[in-house]
């Protein structure tokens, strides 16, 4: 079973449908991130979370929230979905620490937005 | 503005050399990564320079020149499953990753 795992792997929806990616993770790592990858773009960063109680807004956040529901669950939700938010969606998480910063991405969520 | 420059695409042959660059403008520095993603997967680590100079890994090697703003990622004897996107990135000041759009790389048999 896969360290991070993302739910669902594949989406299609109509414009302003509310719609909700899930991951979740067995590394025990405190941080996650939620990015969104376009063609011809480097990943984006949509909001991070360093433990439960913190959140964080990162690059693109506008159209975005998340919930924290525990160290190991990170959602991200979409709660108007519009066609330009039609990407691939990775979480991430990483040990609390600075010193290489590595990060174990999930497998994606495809979204299609219409 | 932050900025990470790499090559779009590369072709290269099987069981040959191929080095990929990257270059970067960022407010502050705290390392760069490299991160190989295969076609409708995950990327997954490769790499990382904080201090000048090469990092050897097996096939894979990693350079960085910090002065110049420089990174590359060389690979050596070439495989097939080599074939994949390079993605480059830049830890900021705020230790904050900065992306490349990544290279696509083809290996030719």
């Amino acid at each position: 079973d896969a360290d991070v795992t993302q739910t669902p792997r594949n989406r299609i929806t109509k414009t302003g449908k509310r719609i909700m990616l899930e991951c979740s993770q067995t590394k025990g790592h405190d941080r996650m991130y939620w990015y969104r990858q376009d063609p011809g773009l480097g990943l984006r960063l949509i909001y991070y979370s360093f433990d439960v109680k913190d959140i964080n807004k990162g690059e693109i956040s506008d159209g975005y929230s998340v919930s924290r529901q525990a160290q190991a669950k990170f959602s991200l939700s979409l709660e108007s979905a519009i066609p330009n938010q039609t990407a691939l969606y990775f979480c991430a998480t990483s040990r609390g620490t600075t010193d290489t910063g590595e990060l174990f991405f999930g497998e994606g969520s495809r979204l299609t937005v219409l | 503005g932050q900025n990470i420059d790499q090559p779009t695409e590369m072709t290269a042959t099987e069981g040959a050399i191929v080095q990929i660059n990257c270059t970067y403008q960022t407010s502050g520095f705290n390392g760069l990564f490299w991160y190989q993603q295969h076609a409708g997967e995950a990327p997954t680590f490769l790499s990382y320079n904080v201090l000048d100079g090469l990092e050897e890994k097996g096939r894979f090697s990693s350079f960085l020149s910090r002065s110049k703003g420089y990174s590359y990622l060389l690979l050596k004897e070439l495989q097939m499953k080599d074939s994949a996107s390079y993605l480059c990135a830049v830890m900021d000041s705020n230790y904050q990753l900065i992306w490349g759009a990544g290279t696509k790389l083809i290996i030719k048999p």
